[in-house]
């Protein structure tokens, strides 16, 4: 049981579309991350929110942390075919290690 | 900025072999973990090390085992391959205890057969 669920599991949009990735636990979360990865490499953070509520702006890249610390959103902005790659959220309980979701595939078609 | 160091980069095994997969990170990072990526799983998590000395079992340990030889290289041992060990297998260091933000190595994709 994947103790992050994030949805949904695959998105193909077109180029200059909006998109929005979920990731949701039952846990609350000291803080968040979002990794992507491209294919035969390994995962590059993005970004890491901590505080419930905040909200974070990567150029076109919109992330929030819920009130709660329970879940987190990645919205991207007129998709560019660059933004393909499988996105995960990876949580931490103040410990020393991050658990981590089983992805979102986004694909953008030029 | 060789950052995460992972070899080899490919490995193929006969069931029922050895194999000890290599890590070495040059941040100066306390933490190192490895990870095993399956399609639709996610990263799950082996065994980690908070700090030079320790090692922990993660979330799927069952036929592994590691060293953490200092604080640069976290090694992963299959002692006796199964089918089921095929997938791609991360090694990851983080500069913990500072806020908690891992950075991986390339991979190393390994196929039991």
């Amino acid at each position: 049981t994947q103790l992050l669920e994030q949805s949904p599991q695959f998105l193909s949009i077109q180029e200059g579309e909006n998109l929005t990735v979920y990731c949701n636990s039952s846990s609350v979360f000291s803080s968040l991350q979002w990794y992507r990865q491209e294919p035969g490499e390994g995962p590059v953070l993005l970004v890491t929110v901590v505080t419930g509520g905040e909200v974070k702006k990567l150029k076109r890249l919109t992330f929030q942390f819920g009130d709660a610390r329970k879940d987190s959103s990645l919205h991207i902005t007129a998709a560019q075919p660059g933004d393909t790659g499988l996105y995960l959220c990876a949580g931490d309980f103040n410990d020393y290690k991050l658990s981590f979701g089983a992805g979102t595939t986004v694909t953008v078609r030029a | 900025n060789a950052g995460v160091t992972q070899t080899p980069k490919f490995q193929v095994l006969k069931t029922g072999q050895s194999m000890t997969l290599q890590c070495a990170q040059d941040m100066n990072h306390n933490s190192m973990y490895w990870y095993r990526q399956d399609p639709g799983m996610g990263l799950r998590l082996i065994y980690y090390s908070a700090s030079e000395g320790t090692t922990d079992k993660g979330e799927v340990p069952n036929g592994y085992n590691v060293s953490r030889l200092n604080k640069r290289e976290f090694s992963l041992r299959l002692e006796s391959a199964a089918p089921s060990q095929t997938s791609v297998y991360f090694c990851a260091s983080s500069p913990w205890p500072d806020r908690p933000k891992a950075f991986f190595g390339q991979g190393t994709r390994l196929t039991v057969v």
